[in-house]
């Protein structure tokens, strides 16, 4: 069964500490590997799409990176206003109607 | 330059009633995805339409969950005899029909539906 598993659950860090999140994946056949923020109370919002292994995109302070069993979100100097749960979600080349989405990582960053 | 809209954003129904959220999706994206997602869980496939078209519920309930994408307005997601654990938020996603490299999908804020 295709998993998408996010570590760790949740992580605090101070602002300026960077750090990275985990997706690692077992979906067979990637189409894309999607990272998206959600602050609470809202929907989610896209972030970055990755499509093939050694891919790396970035946006201000979070680059995303692709192998082919995972991927990670590396978080430069964050700000408190960088905490939020961040999600990935991938999409099979065998069912290309489904987003299959991790748990996430709740990001808490202290000032 | 509207984004996904849902409406309502809150939903309070007692049990065995029905709920119907709507969702209109972003101009130009034919694609709608419909998610539930319980407190602290990630999203779950719910069902994904075209208009006119039911192309895959196969994350949908067998029972009392039908979804619909007319040809004119939003496409409603229904819930028939709410009980409690259909309390959730549930999200509305929309893609545009383009080739797999648009294959983004944009997120309305979601209804959060309490049962009572």
């Amino acid at each position: 069964e295709d998993q998408v598993t996010q570590s760790p659950e949740a992580l605090r860090l101070q602002e300026g500490e960077s750090s990275s999140l985990n997706c690692s994946y077992t979906v067979s056949g990637l189409r894309g590997l999607f990272w998206y923020r959600q602050d609470p109370g809202k929907g989610p919002e896209f972030l970055f799409t990755l499509y093939s292994a050694g891919e790396e995109k970035e946006k201000e302070r979070l680059k995303a990176t692709l192998t082919k069993k995972e991927s990670f979100l590396h978080i430069t100097a964050p700000k408190p206003e960088d905490s939020a749960t961040y999600l990935c979600a991938v999409h099979a080349s065998y069912n290309f109607n489904k987003f299959y989405f991790g748990s996430g990582t709740k990001l808490n960053v202290k000032p | 330059n509207a984004g996904v809209m849902q409406n309502p954003r809150h939903l309070v129904r007692r049990r065995g009633q029905e709920a119907r959220l709507r969702c209109s999706p972003m101009k130009g994206h034919s694609h709608v995805y419909w998610y539930r997602q319980l407190p602290e869980e990630g999203l779950k496939f719910m069902v994904y339409l075209q208009k006119e078209n039911i192309i895959d519920e196969s994350g949908m309930p067998k029972e009392r969950f039908s979804a619909e994408f007319p040809k004119e307005g939003p496409s409603i997601l229904r819930i028939q005899q709410v009980v409690r654990g259909d309390s959730a938020a549930y999200f509305c996603a929309s893609s545009p029909p383009t080739g797999f490299e648009d294959n983004e999908q944009f997120f309305g804020p979601g209804t959060r539906l309490t049962v009572l």
